[in-house]
């Protein structure tokens, strides 16, 4: 069964880097033509989509965010990472992973982490 | 952008009541749509992709329909456990925008 798990910083500081990595087991990352997706959530707030990585290698990224953001994959260790950079405070945020399965939606999503962005 | 715009944002309803939720895209999307619920406190879990088809595990009383720019998510028989809200996602092209989300509430 394929599982998700984020990990990294749970506190930034402002104007610093947030860097997030999503393990991926149960599968291979290289395994089939989907892509790797990260979305995020502030606090008592909805879903805002960061960005995805394709199997191919390509990234796609929120216009909102294009500037600050850079998704890449590590297939040797079966994971794919997320940084941030030049982070305020707007960027608190509960941070997913997720397979972004081809014409169908995000499945699974890893369990979250939770990013405080504070001095 | 294409924007998604779901409503209503917030509903409150009896249990056994047939609910609807509205989800709107700005532009026409085909059927590239999924539907999400994340219940209180958890992660979001994908309900419906392709507007209309139903990912295994989930109850029939949950049906999506629509195309272009008008979809919608019903309820047939709200019970307790939909206690959530509820999420449409365009993934017809980048950005895979989110709506803003509806919460569903039991009276």
């Amino acid at each position: 069964q394929l599982q998700l798990q984020e990990s990294g910083s749970g506190l930034v500081r402002p104007s610093q880097t947030l860097s997030l990595t999503c393990a991926v087991s149960g599968d291979s990352i290289n395994s089939d033509g989907h892509s790797w997706t990260w979305i995020r959530q502030p606090p008592g707030k909805g879903l805002e989509w960061i960005g995805y990585i394709s199997q191919t290698g390509n990234t796609y990224y929120n216009p909102s965010l294009k500037s600050r953001v850079t998704i890449s994959v590590d297939r040797s260790k079966n994971q794919f990472s997320l940084n941030l950079n030049s982070v305020t405070a707007a960027d608190t945020a509960v941070y997913y992973c997720a397979k972004a399965l081809n014409w169908v939606g995000f499945d699974p999503w890893g369990q979250g982490t939770l990013v405080t962005v504070s001095s | 952008d294409i924007r998604m715009t779901q409503s209503p944002s917030s509903l409150s309803a009896s249990v056994g009541d047939r609910i609807t939720i509205t989800c709107r895209a700005s532009q026409g999307i085909s059927i590239y749509l999924a539907w999400y619920q994340q219940r209180p406190g958890k992660v979001p879990k994908l309900l419906i992709s392709a507007a209309s088809t139903l990912q295994s595990g989930v109850p029939s009383r949950f049906s999506g329909s629509g195309s272009g720019t008008d979809f919608t998510l019903t309820i047939s028989s709200l019970q307790p456990e939909d206690v959530a809200t509820y999420y449409c996602q365009r993934y017809n092209s980048a950005p895979l925008t989110f709506g803003g989300g509806t919460k569903v509430e039991i009276k």
